[in-house]
């Protein structure tokens, strides 16, 4: 299908250890975001690409966080010297073009779950 | 501080009765109302989007509800099915630009046989 794609589905590692997420919008869609979702909890913000416009990084939790997005279209979260409480859903979605003031849905991926040993 | 609240945190019903969800929120500015299913292990899947001036929307057998004068959305589910097993998140936008969307924490609704 056409939808957004994120991978891996699951990833397991060791505390201290750096980890990447990679997302694969919907081709075409301007705008993509990172989502953090923890165990019974709303979804958490971390970071908005729009265009060629400088991303919104003000959600993200601390400076091990980062993301980038290369030619507009897949973008990397990378979290460095993996802790405990890093662990969670990792949700990457994507739209036709900023969704906040228009009708466009946001389109989700599956999550990458993310459990740090 | 803008907020987004759900009620009931979680829900069971049997197959084949309705059922309502609600959503209260404080967020200002408001830009537009969304409900969100999410099964398990699943990304959120778009329901509903209604702005500031419509009061209904519906999607098959889900129907949204709002009132923006007291700040309150409300999901009905008709006829319910065991693949309405799920997770209804409300999500509010908070202005017209960028990622001002404010999540609620969901309602669990479980559809037993």
């Amino acid at each position: 299908g056409a939808g957004v794609s994120q991978s891996p589905s699951n990833k397991v590692t060791e505390k201290g250890k750096d980890v990447e997420l990679r997302c694969d919008p919907i081709s075409g869609h301007t705008a993509l975001y990172w989502y953090r979702q923890s165990l019974g909890q709303g979804l958490e913000f971390l970071i908005y690409f729009q265009g060629n416009s400088a991303p919104d990084k003000s959600g993200l939790p601390s400076d091990r966080f980062s993301a980038e997005r290369t030619g507009g279209s897949v973008s990397t979260l990378t979290i460095q010297r993996t802790q405990q409480e890093d662990s969670a859903v990792y949700l990457c979605a994507s739209s036709l073009r900023d969704a906040a003031g228009s009708n466009q849905p946001q389109h989700f991926g599956d999550g990458t779950r993310l459990s740090i040993l | 501080k803008n907020q987004v609240e759900q009620s009931p945190q979680s829900l069971i019903i049997l197959e084949g009765k309705n059922c309502t969800l609600q959503c209260n929120y404080t967020v200002s500015p408001f830009s537009n109302l969304r409900w969100y299913k999410q099964d398990t292990g699943r990304g959120p899947v778009s329901l509903t989007i209604m702005t500031f001036s419509e009061n209904t929307k519906s999607n098959g057998r889900y129907t949204a509800t709002l009132d923006a004068d007291t700040k309150q959305s409300s999901l009905h589910i008709t006829a319910s099915q065991l693949s309405d097993s799920a997770s209804y998140i409300c999500v509010v936008s908070a202005g017209d630009y960028g990622q001002n969307f404010v999540f609620g924490p969901g309602t669990r609704l479980s559809v037993l046989p």
